[in-house]
């Protein structure tokens, strides 16, 4: 069956630095999808990507992160300056076609821990 | 804005139990999914069972189905036959489909699971 593939599945970072994560969605699917999970906390809705551009985003997602799919296979989340807060689990979800429900995917997280 | 309330934070049942886990929503939309991951210690999402707006007949899968009252904005889980695997948080969950994009989904707080043996 189909994954969605993040890596890495754990990142200790330094306060004040830039981190990378990188997701490889399913081929086939269009949309592509960041999540959050503070330990303990519901998951919550950071950003959609669709036809190579923002189609939405949450309050979450200030001008501190950015998405890019650099190469047609990758979709990579980039928080440019760490905060302390931005400890969590991040998850990255893609789905199917616009018109017909092909199946929401995630991936299984990438724990950020930021000290 | 959409809200996904679960009111049980924390529930148990015996093994070969049947349970239920209480989901409700608030939209204005018409058009919509609603769906249940699994969360277990390895913290990966698993989608567990989802349920289109539009369609009357509950959902199941397997062990898993739904009681999808539309009128009244609920949406529960019910677990036959429970097994220790079970044991999770359970998050409810509801996307819009209005326009028949795909948007993001909202998440309940969710419900910890633990299935005694």
């Amino acid at each position: 069956e189909p994954e969605v593939t993040q890596t890495p599945s754990h990142q200790v970072t330094q306060m004040g630095q830039e981190v990378i994560l990188r997701c490889v969605p399913i081929s086939n699917h269009l949309y592509f999808y960041w999540y959050r999970q503070i330990l303990g906390q519901k998951v919550e809705f950071l950003v959609s990507f669709y036809n190579n551009e923002i189609s939405e985003k949450s309050e979450i997602f200030d001008d501190q992160f950015s998405v890019e799919r650099p190469d047609g296979s990758n979709f990579t989340l980039k928080i440019r300056s760490t905060k302390l807060e931005d400890s969590a689990m991040y998850f990255c979800a893609s789905s199917g076609g616009t018109l017909t429900y092909y199946g929401y995917t995630f991936g299984s997280g990438t724990r950020l821990t930021v000290v | 804005a959409q809200t996904v309330t679960q009111s049980q934070p924390e529930m148990s049942v015996q093994e070969a139990e049947t349970v239920t886990l209480s989901c409700t929503y608030d939209t204005s939309e018409n058009n919509y999914y609603l769906f249940w991951y699994k969360q277990p210690p390895s913290r990966q999402m698993i989608l567990v069972i989802r349920q289109e707006a539009y369609k009357q007949q509950n959902a199941t899968e397997n062990r898993f189905s739904v009681n999808f009252q539309k009128a009244a904005k609920s949406f529960s889980l019910k677990i036959s036959d429970s097994q220790l695997g079970d044991t999770a948080m359970y998050f409810c969950a509801f996307m819009n489909r209005a326009g028949g994009s795909q948007g993001n989904l909202i998440f309940g707080k969710g419900t910890k699971l633990s299935v005694k043996p």
